[in-house]
């Protein structure tokens, strides 16, 4: 079956430290892989998306991925975090090929906290 | 305006009641999801519809129906709400394969 995991629950930092949440995925082909953030009684917000190319892939708010094929994992980072990037992170994929429906398959979500 | 509208924000309803939660999106996007969100299990597809004619079951859909009334409207329909419902909710549009989902706020829906 087609899955995508982020073994954390939750993952804490302090401000100025750098930062990584972690995703693997389990699909065939392929697929496009995308973060989201979501942010307390808000919707989920694009952050970056790798389709093609350079495995390192930047997006909003100073965070990058880094796509690894062979670990089939496309973990997020970011250099210094803020306190203001507390939030919930989703990563996604678009599996690719024949029946596959354009929709996104969704992690379980990783709660970050960034502590002053 | 925001691009994906969902209403309402907040529901509080019944055992066995019907409700409707609303869609509608100004991207001219084909392609819109209906997805609810439980804590600790991510987002889960109830349903999604490429165009007013082409509706198509997600992983959930057993206690939900779906009405696409125009390519920028796409409603959630509970026909007899039950508690493990109370979720929130939701909804998607998309261009293509290549780019993600705008979602909308979201409805928090409470079912008791």
């Amino acid at each position: 079956a087609q899955s995508v995991a982020q073994p954390e629950d939750q993952v804490n930092v302090a401000e100025g430290n750098p930062l990584t949440v972690k995703c693997t995925y389990s699909v065939s082909g392929n697929p496009y892989l995308f973060w989201y953030v979501q942010y307390p009684n808000r919707g989920l917000q694009f952050l970056l998306k790798y389709i093609t190319g350079d495995n390192l892939v930047k997006g909003s708010y100073g965070f990058e991925a880094e796509f690894n094929k062979s670990q089939t994992s496309f973990h997020l980072k970011k250099p210094s975090a803020l306190v203001s990037d507390s939030a919930l992170y989703f990563c996604a994929v678009s599996p690719f090929g024949v029946g596959n429906t354009g929709k996104l398959i969704f992690g379980q979500g990783t709660t970050l906290q960034v502590k002053p | 305006d925001a691009d994906v509208t969902q209403t309402p924000r907040n529901r509080i309803t019944k055992t066995g009641k019907r409700i409707m939660l609303e869609c509608s999106q100004t991207k001219g996007h084909d392609r819109m999801y209906w997805y609810r969100q439980d804590p600790g299990l991510g987002l889960q597809l109830i349903y999604y519809s490429f165009d007013v004619k082409d509706i198509n079951k997600g992983e959930i859909s057993d206690g939900y129906s779906v009405s696409r009334q125009a390519q920028a409207k796409f409603s959630l329909s509970l026909e007899s709400a039950i508690p493990n419902q109370t979720a929130l909710y939701f909804c998607a549009t998309r261009m293509d394969r290549v780019n993600g989902y705008t979602f909308g706020s979201g409805t928090r829906l409470t079912v008791v």
